[in-house]
């Protein structure tokens, strides 16, 4: 079973602040990592699709980072706005295999 | 914007009775998967879906469950005798190319509540 470990599970920051989370998984067999984005009462929407040791995406004020040789990818959130609030899942897939996701990291920002 | 609709998005089922969850993908998509996450825990892959057989499922994924595209637009998933432990949000998603190179497109969910 693929461990998938996201920290921190919950953190609360005030509008303006900028953030950043981890998502850690095995570094053997990969293939590309997900980050999406969930919001209440919604279906979780995709923000990154990461392959590249190295890498780096952006979208917006959200960026992610990524190190396959150490098993590990950041999600970087600048100038956090209340409507950033949500629960950001992380998800490796090794070659052949369905995404795995982590528990995810809920962000709650106060205006 | 193309989107993944399911139905229903909330029923109520006596346990031991049979369920169907659907599911209309985008329409030139061609890789579908079933997700669920129970209250309080992470999102849990069920089954994945291509050239109208089944990919991979995980443990959670026995002889209770079981998924077809009967139509080639629905790609439902069945269970045949629920229990109290289904209970749960079902996602289902699909994808135009394999999750190694491609994001996926998330239903809303249908929430099982099993009595």
């Amino acid at each position: 079973i693929l461990n998938v470990e996201q920290s921190p599970q919950s953190l609360h920051v005030q509008e303006g602040d900028s953030t950043n989370f981890t998502c850690s998984f095995p570094s053997s067999n990969f293939y590309a990592l997900h980050w999406y984005r969930w919001e209440t009462a919604k279906s979780p929407e995709a923000l990154f699709v990461m392959t590249l040791n190295g890498d780096e995406k952006k979208k917006g004020r959200i960026s992610a980072t990524l190190n396959t040789k150490e098993g590990y990818s950041y999600l970087y959130i600048k100038g956090s706005q209340p409507e950033d609030s949500a629960t950001y899942l992380c998800a490796p897939n090794q070659a052949g295999t369905a995404l795995i996701f982590g528990k995810g990291t809920t962000l709650s920002v106060s205006s | 914007e193309p989107e993944v609709t399911q139905t229903p998005s909330h029923q109520v089922t006596q346990m031991g009775q049979e369920v169907i969850l659907r599911c209309v993908p985008i329409s030139n998509h061609l890789y579908f998967y079933w997700y669920r996450q129970i209250l309080g825990q992470k999102v849990e892959f069920l089954v994945s879906f291509y050239n109208n057989e089944i990919s991979e499922k995980s443990e959670i994924f026995d002889d209770q469950f079981s998924v077809e595209r009967p139509d080639g637009s629905n790609f439902t998933l069945k269970i045949r005798s629920t229990k109290l432990e289904d209970s749960a949000m079902y996602f289902c998603a699909s994808g135009a190319r394999t999750t190694g190179t491609g994001e996926l497109f998330f239903g809303e969910g249908s929430r099982l509540t099993v009595l």
